[in-house]
């Protein structure tokens, strides 16, 4: 149980474009689902924390215009990066917290999706 | 606040040694603290996580942790490495909801046959 999925694994796009990376979660539902960012060499950063059905909590520094993501429905979260430049090129990886259980609950961490823009 | 340091961002064991990965944190509240490891281009995978039940945790794959609230310290060992332990492992930590985990810079485990 608690899988989570990410589509794509790999995407490559020129730099202008926008890329959607999808997060589901397969086998429970996700009231919060988060995004992290992890650069070569370095470890992972929270980008933003996405509840179902209302808007996300950037952390500082990220731009919420730039990173649109949308939490829909509890099973499904997208990260948009718009007008991707090379610097936005890095390892997306997303979380999800299952709705479910007591006051702690553990999240559960998707493949990765690796970003290149050219 | 909440934050993580891994000591040695490469460590390198020979193949039977004792893997012995360290891990201090700060928090200034209550903390749960999580080991995972990452393989290349893969997500993350939980090892194992302290939440203020027994300090001396065990997990997968042989792996377990003990955490000591005196010396703020949560380290990750293993009696006998094995190639497949080769990967990258975080240390990181929460608050008692699970919200926000903070990572270590993480640290890169070599096994040499």
């Amino acid at each position: 149980g608690a899988v989570v999925s990410q589509h794509p694994s790999r995407v490559i796009c020129k730099s202008g474009t926008s890329v959607k990376i999808e997060c589901r979660s397969l086998d429970f539902q996700a009231t919060t689902m988060f995004w992290y960012r992890q650069f070569p060499k370095q470890s992972l950063m929270l980008m933003a924390t996405s509840n179902e059905g209302s808007k996300a909590t950037y952390e500082q520094g990220v731009e919420k215009d730039k990173f649109l993501i949308n939490h829909a429905s509890l099973t499904l979260s997208t990260l948009t990066v718009t007008s991707a430049h090379p610097e936005d090129s890095s390892f997306y990886i997303c979380s999800a917290r299952d709705s479910s259980g007591g006051a702690f609950r553990e999240q559960f961490f998707g493949p990765g999706t690796r970003l290149t823009v050219l | 606040a909440q934050s993580v340091t891994q000591l040695g961002s490469h460590v390198s064991v020979s193949e039977g040694a004792l893997v012995l990965l360290r891990c201090n944190y700060s928090s200034s509240v209550p903390p749960y603290l999580f080991w995972y490891v990452q393989y290349p281009n893969q997500g993350l995978q939980l090892l194992l996580k302290y939440t203020s039940a027994a300090t001396l945790v065990k997990g997968i794959n042989g792996f377990e942790a003990e955490f000591k609230k005196s010396e703020t310290s949560f380290h990750l060992t293993k009696p006998s490495a094995h190639m497949s332990d080769a990967a990258e492992y975080f240390c990181a930590v929460s608050d008692l909801r699970g919200n926000k985990l903070v990572f270590g810079a993480g640290t890169i485990l070599r096994v040499k046959s």
